[in-house]
């Protein structure tokens, strides 16, 4: 098992453009989040998968951006006309829902918007 | 990280020990983490405590927790300059997510 694995680990595009991000959680891991991280700040919560189904979706989470999880496996992140403040750092976890629920962390997504 | 406070900057000498502190508000957290970031990199689970919990050691860390101050503080014994980086604590609450605070910046000198 190679952990959390994020594709693109950059992006940069232009203010309008539509760009999407791909995150392949642990095999197995039937949960699966997104957050996002801006300069200086810690992670905020984005939304999470728990197999297919999309439970929980923040208000930072506008109707430029859409999730999915089609499989239960891995899951897509959309930003559709990008503005530039979307430019942070994409990051996606995944756990198990038995026991301890321990998120693990991808390397995550850099996202720059000019 | 409005929910969750950490003081922004730690600087330690190599060897010396740290003390990284946190505070959150929310009583009914379950489990409170320490993750490490390095510069570009994502987050690394360093350690948790559940929330029934006072106290737990794992090698050069000590997690502390006062539930009745909601004060989460990480120590780590005999720093070394490898231990350079970010700290995030986070309290996961009934809904799973986490809520990160704003990050210490360690930085270790020689």
């Amino acid at each position: 098992d190679t952990g959390v694995s994020q594709d693109p680990r950059h992006k940069i595009t232009k203010r309008g453009q539509n760009v999407t991000f791909r995150c392949d959680p642990i095999s197995e891991h039937n949960r699966l989040y997104w957050y996002r991280q801006t300069l200086g700040q810690g992670p905020e919560f984005l939304t999470y998968f728990q197999n297919e189904a999309q439970l929980e979706k923040s208000r930072l989470l506008s109707d430029r951006f859409s999730a999915e999880r089609p499989k239960g496996s891995f899951s897509t992140l959309e930003i559709q006309r990008t503005e530039q403040g979307d430019s942070a750092m994409y990051l996606c976890a995944s756990s198990d829902r038995v026991g301890l629920e321990t998120q693990y962390f991808g390397p995550g997504t850099r996202l720059l918007v000019l | 990280g409005e929910d969750v406070e950490q003081s922004l900057f730690l600087s330690v000498r190599e060897g010396d020990s740290s003390v990284i502190n946190c505070t959150y508000t929310d009583s009914s957290s379950t489990y409170l983490y320490w993750y490490k970031q390095e510069p570009g990199a994502g987050l690394q689970l360093l350690t948790y405590i559940f929330s029934n919990m006072d106290m737990k050691q794992d090698q050069r860390l000590t997690v502390l927790l006062n539930k009745k101050d909601k004060h989460l503080s990480l120590r780590i014994a005999d720093t070394q300059t490898g231990d350079s980086a970010i700290y995030f604590c986070a309290e996961s609450r009934n809904t799973d997510k986490l809520i990160f605070g704003t990050g210490t910046r360690l930085q270790v000198f020689p």
